[in-house]
């Protein structure tokens, strides 16, 4: 089975720097993948980790550790814009894409 | 522009009315997924195709039908819709080679009377 864990919510301050934390047990595990959502709208794709490490791209940055199955999402320069719901999910062994149950991230002014 | 194209964005069908749902990609992608995404949920995988090879998850009821036609359509068939099945239903695709991203449609609203 698959089991993925996130805060339900976090609220941070225009300008600030944010971390979601993404913990998972996996009966098989090719990387974790982070979507933003925002309401009423489809994921977005934001990152994609297969190896331990840091991923950059732009103000969002994305780290694995495989060995403790754990994952974060890191948001600088946090812009009203950034508020949303956002979604780790499992790229397991049969070509699917399991979600986390999301976390919904609050910017305030 | 490729991408992955959900009709429509918003329907409405009865209790018990079967309803079709579908989603069309420009991508060429191998898979196609349908999701369930309910309000402040994570998306439900219902079941994805690989090429023709469907794949169906352990727990989708067996209301939810898929048809696969050819490489760029996919369809969801909901036999007898139900209150509980009143959702979002999101599509994606994913190229089965690379497959580290999930592309998603828009989405269909689905809303039981």
């Amino acid at each position: 089975g698959q089991s993925l864990e996130q805060p339900s919510e976090v609220t941070a301050v225009e300008g600030a720097i944010v971390q979601i934390n993404c913990t998972y047990q996996t009966s098989g595990f090719y990387g974790l993948s982070w979507y933003q959502q925002h309401d009423g709208g489809a994921p977005t794709f934001l990152s994609y980790n297969a190896l331990d490490g840091l991923e950059e791209t732009g103000r969002f940055s994305s780290f694995l550790s495989r060995s403790d199955s754990y994952g974060y999402l890191l948001l600088q320069e946090l812009q009203m814009k950034d508020s949303a719901s956002y979604f780790c999910a499992v790229r397991d062994y049969g070509q699917n894409f399991v979600f986390g149950p999301g976390t919904r991230l609050s910017v305030l002014p | 522009d490729a991408m992955v194209i959900q009709n429509p964005r918003y329907q409405v069908t009865q209790f018990g009315k079967p309803v079709t749902l579908s989603c069309s990609q420009t991508l060429n992608h191998n898979v196609m997924y349908w999701y369930q995404q309910k309000s402040s949920q994570a998306p439900k995988l219902l079941f994805h195709y690989y090429d023709k090879d469907f794949n169906n998850e352990a727990d989708t009821p067996d209301n939810f039908q898929s048809r696969r036609p050819n490489t760029s359509f996919c369809f969801l068939d909901i036999r007898s819709p139900g209150l509980g099945d009143a959702a979002m239903y999101l599509c994606a695709t994913s190229s089965g080679q690379k497959n580290t991203e999930a592309f998603f449609g828009q989405g269909t609203r689905l809303t039981v009377v």
